[in-house]
């Protein structure tokens, strides 16, 4: 059975920092992997898709790495910015469309 | 273009009643995805309808059920409500023909069960 671990659960940094957000998943049988954001009470916002082929996707300040040998994909977050501040949600594909996700890291950005 | 839609967008409810949830999925997208997502926790994928046929379920109890309409709108139903079974309910969809492509995420509908 896929787990998908996040740590931390909760990160608070100052404005401008760069940062890491971690994501695991046990089995290493997956297709590709997704980043979301979550505001408090909303949807999820994709971030970015890393297929299993690739290593890294970026999308402006985010970059996203994917090593499937070792289960692990990390999110870093350039130059922070109080609009930022949310939960991010690291999910695998299990199967073809089926995600698992993991319980979020509650990221706060402080001025 | 629109994005994925979901109504109501709250809803309270008490213990034993029947609960109908709607999705409309993003433009040109096929596949429909419902998941639970409680407080403080990941979401939990429930089921998956393509062509109008559950294609793929979660571990969740027969309670909930749904359904795929020909223009691809989907409904979660849930019967015998729990309390347990509060929580935001989620709709996803994604682009026909494609394996493990972005799924995009609607706003939710916040259940509440009394």
């Amino acid at each position: 059975k896929q787990e998908v671990t996040q740590i931390p659960a909760a990160l608070s940094v100052p404005e401008g920092e760069n940062l890491v957000l971690n994501c695991s998943f046990t089995d290493s049988a997956i297709y590709n992997l997704q980043w979301f954001r979550q505001d408090p009470g909303k949807g999820l916002t994709s971030l970015l898709l890393i297929q299993s082929s690739q290593r890294e996707q970026t999308s402006g300040r985010l970059n996203a790495s994917l090593d499937k040998s070792s289960g692990r994909s990390t999110l870093y977050i350039a130059a922070s910015q109080p609009g930022d501040s949310a939960t991010y949600l690291c999910a695998v594909f299990q199967g073809a469309q089926k995600l698992v996700f993991g319980q979020g890291t509650r990221l706060t950005i402080n001025p | 273009d629109a994005g994925v839609t979901q109504s109501p967008t709250h809803l309270i409810k008490t213990r034993g009643q029947q609960v109908t949830l709607r999705c409309s999925p993003k433009s040109g997208h096929d596949t429909v995805s419902w998941y639970q997502q409680a407080l403080g926790q990941g979401p939990q994928f429930i089921f998956q309808y393509y062509e109008e046929e559950e294609r793929q379920r979660g571990n969740f109890p027969d309670r909930f059920s749904g359904h795929q309409f020909p223009n691809y709108s989907s409904e979660l139903n849930v019967n015998a409500l729990l309390l347990g079974d509060s929580a935001l309910y989620l709709c996803a969809s994604s682009f026909p023909g494609r394996v493990a492509d972005t799924q995009y995420f609607g706003p939710g509908t916040r259940l509440t069960v009394l």
